[in-house]
């Protein structure tokens, strides 16, 4: 079952703050981020477990609401740097894969 | 090599033609994944192996075919290629099933 990621697309100016959403509607134990750079590889951010705290990293972080089946991704303060799609990526309970979403299109401008 | 390698880069292929697509990595981990990359529908899983020896399918395993003979290679062959085979492959590897993936540079491929 694909996560939906919702906005599909955003445009921000360097320092204004985006959250982009993930949802699924199984039972989810874990949630992963990746970003993606055009013509690049995909790149972890961070996963999510059940029962596991919000993660950070500098001025990215994330949350999972385990009852919602929802995780958001919190950029802060953008950078240029931080254009991109990023996906995030759903492991069911019982399952050993990890199903990702359609993607997010973030393009930050000066 | 340092990570996880991909090859070719590209590859144009005429439709009905047998292709392998490679991979390699050197962080000895168990897990390996192949997943395509279509414009508006994300990364979808092909194949993956949890350790050598065993394979399973993904969403879309359908004219795909993998080995996993020993831990570092993960080959992708496409029997008969078709044009709705047309793509970017990705190959990421894990250590685990809920640990980072570290992707491959991918594989371009036309199938005219």
């Amino acid at each position: 079952q694909q996560p939906v990621q919702s906005p599909q697309a955003v445009i921000l100016r360097e320092g204004e703050d985006a959250v982009i959403n993930c949802s699924s509607s199984k039972a989810l134990y874990s949630v992963h981020w990746y970003r993606q750079k055009h013509g690049e590889a995909p790149v972890f951010l961070m996963i999510l477990l059940k029962g596991g705290e919000q993660k950070g990293h500098e001025k990215i972080s994330a949350s999972f609401n385990e009852k919602k089946q929802q995780s958001s991704l919190y950029l802060t303060a953008s950078q240029l740097s931080y254009s991109g799609t990023y996906f995030c990526g759903t492991v069911q309970g019982g399952s050993e894969k990890l199903v990702f979403g359609k993607g997010m299109k973030l393009t930050v401008n000066p | 090599i340092a990570g996880i390698t991909q090859a070719p880069t590209s590859q144009i292929l005429a439709a009905g033609r047998r292709m392998t697509l490679r991979c390699t990595q050197d962080m000895r981990h168990n897990a390996m994944y192949w997943y395509r990359q279509d414009l508006g529908l994300g990364l979808r899983l092909i194949h993956y192996s949890n350790t050598a020896g065993t394979t399973g399918k993904g969403e879309v395993p359908d004219g795909y075919s993998v080995s996993r003979a020993n831990t570092d290679d993960f080959p992708l062959t496409l029997a008969s290629a078709v044009p709705s085979q047309t793509s970017v492959y990705f190959c990421a590897s894990s250590s685990g099933e809920n640990n980072e993936q570290f992707f491959g540079p991918g594989t371009r491929l036309t199938v005219l």
